[in-house]
């Protein structure tokens, strides 16, 4: 059983379009990660979520962390090519060893 | 973020033979260091968990004897692929965490794996 679920697993979109990635499970996080990957590149770090109810931006890329701890989304307003990349969501139950959702392919069309 | 160096990026061996990648924190110690491997286009798979010092604790379903993973240093950490074979051929991503409940990792670049 996976621990965390991402949906949708692969999106393919148009530029200028908007997207959101989910990312849920049942059990409670302490925080959770959102990583992006090119490949042939190890995930880069874009945001940690520690609050319940958080929001954080980083320019046109909007993260929430779900009341409970257990989810946590990633909103991408006006999609560039620039976005394309594998999106993963990371989280460490009780500062555990690190669990990783499937992942969600983005590819955005020129 | 913090630095984390992964060597070689890309390495080709004949099957066999053993291949060893090193993980090191450029920045910052790393109590806790993990090694994954994903397949294209999928997810990352954890191998192991290596606390330096300590024996690593690996995967249910991952060869102890065959991936040797040594944590000797804080900013050190290496993964030893021996007889290697064509199925060995993967990607392998090291991370690496700081302090204890700190739950923040910091990957390598990847190494590139093939066994011909």
């Amino acid at each position: 059983t996976q621990l965390l679920e991402q949906s949708p697993q692969f999106l393919s979109i148009q530029e200028g379009e908007n997207l959101t990635v989910y990312c849920n499970s049942s059990s409670v996080f302490s925080s959770l990660q959102w990583y992006r990957q090119e490949p042939g590149e190890g995930p880069v770090l874009l945001v940690t979520v520690v609050t319940g109810g958080e929001v954080k931006k980083l320019k046109r890329l909007t993260f929430q962390f779900g009341d409970a701890r257990k989810d946590s989304s990633l909103h991408i307003t006006a999609a560039q090519p620039g976005d394309t990349g594998l999106y993963l969501c990371a989280g460490a139950p009780n500062a555990g060893k690190s669990t990783f959702g499937d992942g969600t392919t983005l590819t955005v069309k020129p | 973020g913090a630095v984390v160096s992964q060597h070689p990026s890309r390495v080709i061996c004949k099957s066999g033979t053993s291949v060893k990648i090193e993980c090191r924190s450029l920045d910052f110690q790393a109590t806790t260091m993990f090694w994954y491997r994903q397949f294209p286009k999928q997810s990352l798979m954890l191998m192991a968990t290596s606390n330096e010092g300590s024996k690593a604790t690996y995967e249910q379903g991952v060869e102890k004897d065959k991936f040797l993973i040594n944590h000797a240093s804080l900013t050190l950490s290496t993964l030893t692929v021996t007889s290697a074979h064509p199925e060995d051929s993967s990607f392998y991503i090291c991370s690496a965490r700081g302090s204890q409940g700190y739950t923040e990792a910091f990957f390598g670049q990847g190494t590139r794996l093939t066994v011909v």
